[in-house]
């Protein structure tokens, strides 16, 4: 079946760090693929979302682009800030709208 | 704009106990989900409501039921709370049933039963 594999965490980076978290993904067809961000305390928040292979999609200083040849969705930022400390979830979306996520990676920002 | 709103925000049961969990959203989205969340598993599907008037069931079914009892609101009920149903419960919805919507989400209620 469909299914998300992110890399293990936690996270733990100094501010100003380059960030990548990787996320491969199994999947029959063409799933449209998503970051959703969660803060202490919060439900999830989308990031962004690429619906088709080589789409990048952006916000906030994140990127991730959709590479269908190694089935990924990495997500990165260049400079890191404390206030980027969250949980990411990689997520595709199967049949209609039914979203499967990651497991999550906890990151941590040290001033 | 209230977006997706969970109400309680936690709650204590004792196993056995029933309950209903209640979701509103005010976006006049078609589509809305039930999922779970526990540690290093993500999030999981419990039901789903593609469009006001239906339900199908998701990954994790068992235990649950649910009502979509019109455009805005989306209720799960425990009928019989066991140890095992412990978790952090999201509400979200998404603007129709299609590829590339993505979901808002609630804050979550956090539900442990004891």
């Amino acid at each position: 079946g469909d299914s998300v594999t992110q890399m293990e965490g936690p996270v733990t980076l100094s501010e100003e760090a380059f960030l990548t978290i990787n996320c491969t993904y199994t999947a029959t067809g063409y799933p449209s693929l998503f970051w959703y961000v969660q803060y202490p305390g919060e439900g999830l928040q989308l990031l962004l979302k690429a619906t088709k292979a080589d789409d990048k999609g952006s916000n906030k200083g994140f990127e991730a682009t959709y590479r269908k040849e190694t089935t990924s969705f990495h997500l990165e930022k260049g400079s890191v800030q404390v206030s980027d400390s969250a949980v990411y979830f990689c997520a595709l979306e199967t049949s209609g709208s039914r979203l499967t996520f990651g497991e999550g990676t906890q990151l941590t920002v040290n001033p | 704009n209230a977006g997706v709103t969970q109400t309680p925000k936690f709650q204590v049961l004792k196993t056995g106990q029933s309950m209903t969990l209640q979701c509103a959203q005010d976006m006049n989205h078609n589509s809305m989900y039930w999922y779970r969340q526990d540690p290093g598993m993500g999030l999981r599907l419990i039901y789903y409501s593609a469009s006001e008037g239906t339900t199908d069931k998701g990954e994790v079914p068992n235990g649950y039921n649910v009502s979509r009892l019109n455009k805005r609101e989306f209720s799960l009920r425990l009928e019989s709370a066991a140890p095992s149903q412990t978790s952090v419960y999201f509400c979200a919805s998404s603007e129709a049933w299609g590829p590339g919507y993505g979901y808002t989400f609630g804050s979550g209620t956090r539900l442990t039963v004891v």
